[in-house]
């Protein structure tokens, strides 16, 4: 069976500081692993996925993740956070195209000016 | 294109009636899937449908159904709508890794 942990349901960042969410997973497969973000009443959009080709995956509007098999992670990461960053995000983990997408809780992220 | 509709946007029901949930997607498709979003819990699997034709239970199933009517469309109903129900529905549809989603559907079961 898949899961996934969130480490943190709030992150707090001033504006132009670093961002790190923290996932950990779980699957009996080689997984595939997303992030997706969801502005306030908004739906979901993917920011970044990872297939089995690099470890270190680049998204849109400046984030990027690392996935490491020995730690079972997909930390997600930004060098620079922006007011319009604020949002929430989630981590996925999937072992079956098509089928069984497994969603985290939710990093809810606040970015001060 | 306009990806992934649902409707209605906004719904109240009262406890015991019934509702039918409307997704379509215009992206040809095979996948496609109900989530509800509670706070808290990320997003939970209802239902999904890998091909037209095909349905399976998600995570949450309990007091849904679901129709794969074609390939485009695939519709989520509550017989009898509980409080418990209360929730954001989306729908979401995908070729291979990536998911597509709609906007959602806010629904208050009072």
């Amino acid at each position: 069976a898949q899961s996934v942990t969130q480490l943190d349901s709030h992150v707090s960042v001033s504006e132009g500081t670093p961002v790190l969410l923290r996932c950990n997973y779980s699957s009996s497969y080689s997984p595939s692993l997303f992030w997706y973000v969801q502005h306030p009443n908004k739906g979901l959009q993917l920011l970044l996925k990872y297939t089995s080709a690099a470890t270190l995956v680049k998204g849109i509007n400046g984030f990027e993740a690392e996935f490491k098999k020995s730690e079972t992670s997909f930390h997600l990461t930004k060098p620079s956070a922006h007011m319009s960053d604020a949002a929430e995000y989630f981590c996925v983990v999937s072992d079956l195209p098509g089928q069984n997408f497994v969603f985290g809780p939710g990093t809810r992220l606040s970015v001060l000016p | 294109n306009a990806g992934v509709t649902q409707t209605p946007k906004f719904q109240v029901l009262k406890t015991g009636q019934s509702m039918t949930l409307q997704c379509a997607q215009d992206m040809n498709h095979n996948s496609m899937y109900w989530y509800r979003q509670d706070p808290g819990m990320g997003l939970r699997l209802i239902y999904y449908s890998a091909s037209e034709g095909t349905t399976d239970k998600g995570e949450v199933p309990n007091g849904y159904n679901v129709s794969r009517l074609n390939k485009r469309e695939f519709s989520l109903r509550l017989e009898s709508a509980a409080p418990s129900q209360t929730s954001v529905y989306f729908c979401a549809s995908s070729v291979g890794y990536e998911q597509y989603f709609g906007p959602g559907t806010r629904l208050t079961v009072t």
